[in-house]
């Protein structure tokens, strides 16, 4: 059974701060990671994607991937009231599949 | 145009109705994905097509019935629901499918009301 986890929050943090949101995966042969942000009763949007080891940055979003502990961050630079969300974790095998997380909520006051 | 349309938004039906949802993207992704999310809880996969071609069905009854006529457009035709088939269904098309690089977007949805 491939799982991929997420701590349901939420995370509360200050507006300017840098929030953390953290995803783990079981599956050693997982390929891609996605992060999608998600507002309240709208669609998913993809905010970054990373398939190597290390770090993507961009803009104000850094993507972290650790593929030998199974790990994979997401790190918003700036936290700001709009980034508020629920921010959902998506890891790629080898199909076209993706398995999300449950998601953790974010809320960055001003 | 680069986005991903669903019609209707919102679609509220009768347990005997019959109905579709329609999806359509005119960005040349050769895969085009139905999931089903209910409140708090992440997108769940129903149905992806890959080159046209149905390529996953993940045991969805049969009261969903998924057709793609061709690259650009994807439909779920619903029959015979139950209320507990109310949820957000969200359609996604992706360019490269079976690629690693490959990666899904979303468009903004069709919110099911069952009655």
């Amino acid at each position: 059974q491939k799982e991929v986890e997420q701590n349901s929050g939420p995370l509360s943090v200050p507006e300017g701060a840098i929030a953390s949101l953290n995803c783990t995966y079981s599956d050693r042969g997982s390929q891609s990671f996605f992060w999608y942000r998600q507002y309240s009763g709208k669609s998913p949007e993809l905010i970054m994607f990373i398939y190597s080891n290390g770090d993507k940055e961009d803009g104000r979003f850094t993507a972290q991937l650790n593929k030998a502990s199974q790990y994979v961050s997401l790190l918003i630079r700036d936290s700001q009231p709009s980034d508020s969300a629920t921010y959902l974790c998506a890891v790629r095998y080898n199909t076209d599949k993706l398995i999300f997380g449950t998601g953790t909520r974010l809320q960055v006051f001003p | 145009d680069t986005e991903v349309t669903q019609t209707p938004k919102h679609l509220v039906m009768g347990m005997t109705n019959k109905k579709s949802l329609k999806c359509e993207q005119h960005m040349g992704h050769r895969a085009m994905y139905w999931y089903k999310q209910k409140a708090k809880k992440p997108p769940e996969l129903m149905f992806v097509y890959s080159y046209e071609k149905l390529s996953i069905n993940e045991s969805v009854p049969s009261r969903f019935s998924p057709e793609c006529p061709n690259s650009s457009l994807l439909n779920l035709h619903l029959h015979a629901l139950q209320p507990e088939d109310s949820a957000l269904y969200l359609c996604a098309s992706s360019p490269s499918p079976g690629q690693v690089t490959d990666t899904q977007y979303f468009g903004p949805g069709t919110r099911l009301t069952v009655l």
